[in-house]
């Protein structure tokens, strides 16, 4: 299975922006990047998810680079209640027998955010 | 609306033993996967229900086993429990195959002594 590698932590602060890389150098054509993040006591919670093209919504922006072997995600800014742990995640779609799929996660990054 | 439910939250079992888990996915969601949570390997896919067929497996002995009734509820089952077995087990519901977006419940935290 390709993989993803992220940094073991990140620190940022209240109100400011946040990025968070991933490497995925052996993604293959029709793997999707998505993200979800983890908090304390929780199932992960999904944030947002592309494919080739940088994608928006109201939690955050991925940015995938153009060889899609690395995506970043943004949250715009930061707050406390964003602390937890990300998962960037290769999704494997296979549409022989009418269609499956399976999320193959990375160890995740632990992001704290200071007040 | 309710979020994906799962019975028990905790389990104690000892070696060899056996155990069931359930997931009750969000009203209306078909699709069920789940996954187990260790320390050192993280996240793992376990498998994919749909349609109460099996859709895809991952890289687990055959003591883990699964299945998905007509309601989409789903359970799955570990026989001859190892200590390695002890892990947070998570289901994930969505609407339908190849939705984007998974819910997951709270997980089963299951401890083998």
């Amino acid at each position: 299975d390709a993989k993803t590698t992220q940094p073991n932590s990140m620190e940022s602060n209240e109100e400011e922006p946040v990025h968070l890389p991933c490497n995925h150098s052996t993604i293959s054509g029709t793997d999707y990047i998505h993200w979800y993040r983890q908090l304390p006591s929780q199932g992960p919670e999904y944030v947002i998810h592309g494919l080739t093209s940088n994608v928006n919504n109201r939690m955050a922006s991925l940015a995938i680079a153009e060889d899609r072997k690395s995506s970043t995600l943004i949250l715009h800014r930061a707050t406390l209640r964003d602390a937890a742990v990300y998962y960037c995640i290769l999704r494997q779609i296979y549409i022989t027998q009418g269609g499956s799929e399976k999320l193959v996660f990375g160890k995740g990054m632990k992001l704290t955010v200071n007040p | 609306k309710a979020g994906v439910t799962q019975t028990p939250r905790y389990l104690i079992k000892t070696r060899g033993q056996q155990v069931t888990l359930s997931c009750s996915p969000i009203s209306g969601h078909r699709s069920v996967s789940w996954y187990q949570q260790t320390p050192g390997q993280g996240l793992q896919f376990l498998f994919e229900y749909f349609s109460e067929t099996q859709r895809n497996k991952g890289n687990f002995p055959g003591r883990f086993s699964g299945r998905q009734f007509s309601n989409s509820r789903s359970e799955m089952n570990v026989s001859t429990l190892e200590l390695g077995d002890s892990a947070l087990y998570l289901c994930a519901s969505s609407l339908d195959l190849l939705y984007n977006e998974q819910f997951f419940g709270p997980g089963t935290r299951l401890t083998v002594l």
